[in-house]
Parts: C-alpha cells; structure tokens; sequence
C-alpha cells in the first residue's frame, strides 16, 4: 500500500526564519513520484516540484529547497528566510508507476504560518 | 491560458437534491480525476479518467458518479447529495504518465445541509 505522512499539523514561524517540513513516504514501487503542491487561503493547489524516485539529487529554487532522501523515505522541504507570502498549507504526495490516471496519494497537510 | 475551470466554485444545497460540479480542461490532456479534501485527511481521489469514454473509482467513489463523453470536460455528478458529501472538491488534468504534474482547478466547496 502507498502511505504519504506528514507529521507536523501545524507550524508557526516568525517571518526570516527557515523552516522545515516534513514528509515520509511508504510504497513498494521501485519506480515512483513524489510531489509537493501548496495551497495558500485563496484555496488553489500550486505544484511546487517532483521528483524521480531514480533522482536523489537535492533541488534548490530560489528559497526552497528539497532533500529527497530514499535510504529514510523521506522528501523533506525547506523554506529559507521565510516570509508572510509562504504562509499557506503544503501538500507533500506520491504517484507510483502503476497508480492509474496519474493517482495522487496526498499526506494530511502542513499548514505554515509565517508572521510579521 | 492553460487552466482547469470548475463550476461553480461554492454551493449550498440539500439532502437529496441532485447536483453536478463541472470541470473543463484546455490543455488536451488526457488523463481527469477528481478529488476531495476533508481536515486531517488530505485530498483522496473520487475517480479518475484516463481518456474519453473511460472512467474507473478512486479510493472513495460512492456516491458519486462521472462521465467522459469529450476530452476536455469530466463532470462529477451527485445522483442524492449527503451531509458527509459537504467537502472541498478538487478537478485536476494532467498528461498521460504517473510522474506528470496534476494541474488543480480552483476548488468547489459544496455544503450539504
């Protein structure tokens, strides 16, 4: 079974400080997907990234960050230097390559607050 | 401009009263699904598409049904809208392929009273 989890609910930072959230995966596939989608108060789903589950290359994107890591399961996301406009929640997710029409499998969401 | 257009984008209706959620897509992309977000639970997979005319369930499909009948729209169809159908809904496109990004739409949140 495709299990994505995302432990931590909540989280609060004031506005510069990095922050990290996490996302553990479970999948028997050898060949998978992993995404992250935020979605700010306005309620859009945004695609952030994705990556190869052949790729364990880290990516950096101006203040974001990514480290897939596949000996712990895990595709982690780091905000740097954060700001009021990150505040939103952040969907990490999984497609296998046998999951059918491209079936996403979202963890439960991290919801980011960034203050002033 | 690529995009997925649901409608409409917020509704209140009432036990039983049938109701459909449009989606339309522009990018010719071949693969639709629908989903919804509940707290604490993400967002799970109602049904998908993979082309025109082909349909099957994603991991929660009852009460809901779909069609296929052109490649750019997939509308998602409450034959006796429930209370525990109240949800966020989400259509999402993509291109044929498990490791091509799902492009959302903006959302429907519909409420079941």
């Amino acid at each position: 079974a495709q299990k994505v989890t995302q432990a931590q609910t909540e989280i609060s930072v004031v506005e510069k400080e990095d922050v990290t959230l996490d996302c553990v995966y479970e999948t028997r596939d050898t060949t998978y997907y992993l995404f992250w989608y935020k979605q700010p108060p306005s309620g859009e789903l945004v695609f952030l990234i994705r990556r190869n589950s052949f790729d364990e290359q880290n990516e950096i994107s101006g203040r974001y960050s990514w480290n897939f890591q596949k000996s712990t399961s895990s595709f982690n996301f780091t905000i740097t230097a954060s700001q009021v406009v990150d505040s939103a929640v952040y969907f990490c997710a999984l497609s296998g390559i046998y999951n059918q029409g491209g079936k996403l499998i979202f963890g439960q969401g991290t919801e980011l607050s960034v203050k002033p | 401009e690529a995009q997925v257009t649901q409608n409409p984008r917020y509704l209140i209706t009432v036990t039983g009263k049938k109701l459909t959620v449009t989606c339309s897509q522009n990018m010719n992309h071949e693969y639709m699904s629908w989903y919804r977000q509940d707290p604490g639970l993400g967002l799970r997979q109602i049904y998908y598409s993979m082309n025109v005319e082909v349909t099957d369930k994603g991991d929660v499909p009852e009460g809901y049904k779909v069609s296929r009948k052109e490649k750019r729209n997939f509308p998602l169809i409450l034959e006796s809208p429930s209370p525990n159908q109240t949800s966020l809904y989400f259509c999402a496109s993509s291109f044929q392929g498990s490791n091509q990004p799902q492009h959302f739409g903006d959302g429907t949140r519909l409420s079941i009273l």
